[in-house]
């Protein structure tokens, strides 16, 4: 069966400091996937995607950006985080042959807290 | 392009009442159509999804979702409510890619 991890789970960093997030995926192979923010009370965000090694769609400009160096690895990253990127950050995995519109399946998720 | 209204964002059951959250959704062509449970700090868990063919779909934890076209609506019930139901759903539907809406936080009073 298929597996998604994310870590680390909770984070604290200062204003300007820099970020990774990293997802891993296990049993299945070229899924799609993807990176979420859930702000405190609010819906979900969609960060970016992609759909292959290499391949990244971004949603929102921000200075947030994502790699994917392997087929089951995705990572966030920023160079100098703001206030104003606190939040829930999730990852997702969906099945490459179904489209990016497809079913997902999500991490548990890591809590950011930018002081 | 795709949208999801969630109409209510607080609702509070009794334990072992009946439950119904409300779901619109606005696409052109027949949409796929999920429903999503979160706990709190937790990740999203897939309770059911509709792709074609029987209109009310069964899920998980003892949901179901019904499809009506000509209401643009998947509303989600389930008939008895648990207190380990108290959690956040969110109803999802997908066009050129997967749309959420704002999610309903559920309260069960025991």
């Amino acid at each position: 069966s298929q597996t998604i991890h994310q870590w680390p789970a909770t984070l604290v960093q200062p204003v300007g400091s820099p970020l990774s997030l990293e997802c891993t995926v296990e049993g299945t192979s070229n899924p799609n996937l993807y990176w979420y923010r859930q702000a405190a009370g609010r819906g979900l965000q969609l960060l970016f995607y992609s759909v292959g090694i290499g391949q990244i769609s971004s949603e929102v400009p921000q200075n947030l950006s994502a790699s994917r160096p392997q087929d089951r690895q995705f990572i966030l990253s920023s160079k100098k985080l703001l206030l104003s990127d606190s939040g829930f950050y999730l990852c997702a995995w969906g099945p490459g042959s179904g489209g990016v519109a497809d079913t997902q399946y999500f991490g548990p998720g890591t809590r950011l807290t930018v002081l | 392009a795709q949208s999801v209204t969630q109409p209510d964002i607080h609702i509070t059951v009794s334990e072992g009442a009946s439950l119904e959250l409300r779901c619109n959704y606005s696409y052109g062509a027949t949409p796929y159509l999920f429903w999503y449970v979160q706990s709190p700090g937790q990740g999203l868990q897939l309770l059911l999804k509709y792709f074609s063919g029987d209109t009310l779909v069964q899920g998980i934890k003892g949901f179901e979702a019904e499809f009506k076209r000509s209401q643009s609506s998947f509303n989600l019930r389930k008939p008895s409510v648990h207190w380990s139901d108290a959690a956040e759903y969110f109803c999802a539907v997908t066009g050129n890619m997967l749309t959420f809406g704002g999610g309903t936080r559920l309260m069960v009073k025991p």
